[in-house]
């Protein structure tokens, strides 16, 4: 089965600049998630859709971060403006609805300087 | 919410050293727990899964993994590693029903040749 795909694979912005992501779960997979990954630490879930829906966002910047889902498929995950501190990766993942093990992207490596 | 904590930040063996990652996590219900593999260059990967039954699960490429619940463990073992176990490993817990996986900060293990 075809995995998880994103990109960009890497991105360099400018501090104040906006940037997109975009994420295409693995086919028939309901549920999305978007993690933040900083240099030294675990993934961190930035914000979870089972098909268009918003389930849990409450670790979403939401003064900079918005993600959507529109069609229950592909999503985008924007930073306007970024910051220093958004450096990180940013991996998608995407899981059926009862099979809670995560399949995950090669995630897009963001660089803020 | 859940915490998890890895023992190491960076472990360094030889080939055919037996291998074991120590993880803790804090949460006082029913738990899911999962340990993650990131290869060099590569998305992360389903190593193996703990949901119910023997506390003693084995994954993939001769990995097994033990939960304690006593000591809210689940640490992680190989007794032959190879260099081509050298990888990032990340263990993560989520509570009952509710999917969010929290991760911990990883180790990072390089076997030498």
């Amino acid at each position: 089965e075809a995995g998880v795909a994103q990109s960009p694979r890497y991105k360099i912005i400018e501090k104040r600049q906006s940037v997109a992501f975009w994420c295409n779960p693995i086919s028939g997979h309901a549920t999305l998630y978007w993690y933040q990954q900083i240099l030294g630490q675990g993934p961190k879930l930035l914000i979870q859709f089972q098909n268009n829906g918003v389930v849990d966002d409450s670790q979403l910047p939401k003064d900079r971060f918005s993600a959507e889902r529109l069609k229950g498929v592909d999503s985008t995950l924007k930073i306007q403006p970024a910051k220093l501190e958004d450096s990180a990766v940013y991996l998608c993942a995407s899981s059926l609805p009862s099979d809670s093990p995560l399949h995950f992207g090669n995630g897009t490596r963001l660089t803020v300087t | 919410a859940q915490s998890v904590s890895q023992h190491n930040h960076h472990v360094i063996l030889s080939e055919a050293a037996s291998l074991e990652l120590g993880c803790n996590y804090s949460y006082g219900g029913t738990v899911n727990l999962f340990w993650y593999v990131q290869y060099p260059g590569q998305h992360l990967q389903l190593l193996l899964k703990y949901f119910s039954g023997d506390p003693l699960v084995k994954g993939i490429k001769g990995f097994e993994a033990e939960f304690i619940k006593s000591k809210f463990s689940f640490n992680l073992r190989k007794p032959s590693v190879q260099w081509s176990d050298t990888a990032e490993y990340f263990c993560a817990v989520n509570g009952g029903n509710d999917y969010k996986l929290s991760f911990g900060a990883g180790t990072t293990v390089t076997v030498r040749a």
